[in-house]
């Protein structure tokens, strides 16, 4: 079975300021999905960025790119330029590649602080 | 607006009373799934379908049970809730075909019970 790892189970940083939160997976697959997912405190689930595992290039949206490494089964958040509004849960997720797959593999979360 | 929805937002109640917890899509997916979210945990799966009449469990349907007789419904129940069952849950849905598809997750459920 699959499974993912958030080892950081909170993070603090400066406003404007850049940072890296880290997610590790386990899976035997060679297709599969990786997600990262905002939780605010409105506990909204909301999907940050999404990476194909045949892609080798690492998917950005604005602010939030991610550093796929997939031999190493990591799959770290970068945010840029930090933002009060970028407090909150982050969960990074798996997914496998099989078709009709739909189930998500979540890790256990990362609470990000924005310190102004 | 495309969405998901769940009723009730937030619920407290007493060991051994049957509840239900309605989820509800417009979208016309296909998919439908139930997640529960403990701290430290993450979100586990706990039942999903993957169109009518087609339901199986996920990885922790204990105390748990659903139904999909409509598309756009999917609720859950706990037939005879414990306090382990405390949490928050979430219903999310998607089109079952495709490769690039996102699941869309209702606002979620707060469940506590005494």
């Amino acid at each position: 079975a699959q499974t993912v790892t958030q080892s950081q189970p909170e993070m603090s940083v400066q406003e404007a300021e850049t940072v890296t939160l880290s997610c590790t997976y386990d899976t035997s697959e060679s297709d599969y999905y990786l997600f990262w997912y905002k939780q605010p405190p409105s506990r909204q689930m909301i999907l940050v960025i999404r990476q194909e595992a045949y892609k080798q290039q690492n998917a950005t949206e604005n602010r939030f790119s991610v550093n796929f490494q997939k031999a190493a089964k990591s799959f770290s958040l970068k945010i840029s330029d930090s933002q009060l509004g970028d407090a909150a849960m982050y969960f990074c997720a798996y997914r496998s590649g099989e078709w009709g797959a739909q189930k998500l593999v979540f890790g256990q979360g990362t609470r990000l602080t924005i310190n102004p | 607006e495309a969405q998901v929805t769940q009723n009730p937002r937030y619920l407290i109640t007493v060991t051994g009373k049957k509840l239900t917890v309605t989820c509800s899509q417009n979208m016309n997916h296909e998919y439908m799934s139930w997640y529960r979210q403990d701290p430290g945990l993450g979100l586990r799966q706990i039942y999903y379908s993957m169109n009518v009449e087609v339901t199986d469990k996920g990885d922790v349907p204990e105390g748990y049970k659903v139904s999909r007789k409509e598309k756009r419904n999917f609720p859950l129940i706990l037939e005879s809730p414990s306090p382990n069952q405390t949490s928050l849950y979430f219903c999310a849905s998607s089109l079952r075909t495709g490769q690039t598809y996102e699941q869309y997750f209702g606002p979620g459920t707060r469940l506590t019970v005494t």
